[in-house]
């Protein structure tokens, strides 16, 4: 069965960047039928989707976010990485990763709290 | 960018009743391209159906989804004790990107 994991600091300091690694586990990251995205959740509020990256390093992100998204892969590590640069306050949120099959997320880790505070 | 507008924000209902959840969307979303999922606290979202229509697997058949254009539904033909979450309904389009509705809570009456 396919895991997903978080990790990485949940405490980000304003100005600087979150980074976060997604490792995929049960299943193969190289797989060509699937992108893998990272979702997030601010606190009360709905879901927004960040962007993906394809197992050949192909990615699209959220306009709203493409300024200072980047989405990486390791398919050695099987791990797939967010850095999200000149964090806010309003960055805090529970950040997800997903793999996204042709249009939906069909499978997710449980997701990271990550909170911006000086 | 789509927006989904998900109706009612809660549903208080008793378990054995039927739980009728809404999604509009303010442009049309092809339903191939509409999904539903549900999410309990602590817990990864669970995807249910995709498609507008189709069960993931081993979902119940107890959940459905149905509708076009720009109106969904998601329906739970007799709620059970687990079924108690908030769902949120999903669109993909042209430009590429993913959007959510804000949930609907499904709760204990």
């Amino acid at each position: 069965q396919l895991q997903l994991q978080e990790s990485g600091p949940g405490l980000v300091k304003p100005s600087q960047t979150l980074s976060l690694t997604c490792t995929v586990s049960g299943g193969s990251i190289s797989s060509g039928n699937y992108y893998w995205s990272w979702i997030r959740q601010h606190p009360g509020k709905g879901l927004e989707w960040i962007g993906y990256i394809y197992y050949n390093g192909n990615t699209y992100y959220n306009p709203s976010l493409k300024s200072r998204v980047t989405i990486s892969i390791d398919k050695s590590k099987s791990q797939f990485s967010l850095n999200l640069s000149s964090v806010t306050a309003a960055d805090t949120a529970v950040y997800s990763c997903a793999r996204t099959g042709h249009s939906y997320f069909d499978s997710w880790g449980q997701g990271t709290l990550v909170t911006v505070t000086s | 960018e789509i927006v989904l507008t998900q109706s009612p924000g809660t549903l208080s209902l008793s378990p054995g009743e039927r739980a009728t959840l809404s999604c509009r969307a303010s442009q049309s979303v092809r339903s191939s391209y509409l999904a539903w999922y549900q999410h309990k606290r602590g817990q990864a979202p669970r995807l249910l159906i995709y498609g507008a229509s189709s069960r993931a697997t081993g979902i119940p058949d107890r959940f459905s989804g149905s509708g076009s254009g720009t109106d969904f539904n998601f329906t739970i033909s007799r709620v059970e004790p687990e079924d108690f979450a908030v769902y949120y309904c999903q669109q993909y389009d042209n430009s590429r990107m993913f959007t959510f509705g804000q949930g609907t809570k499904l709760e204990v009456k």
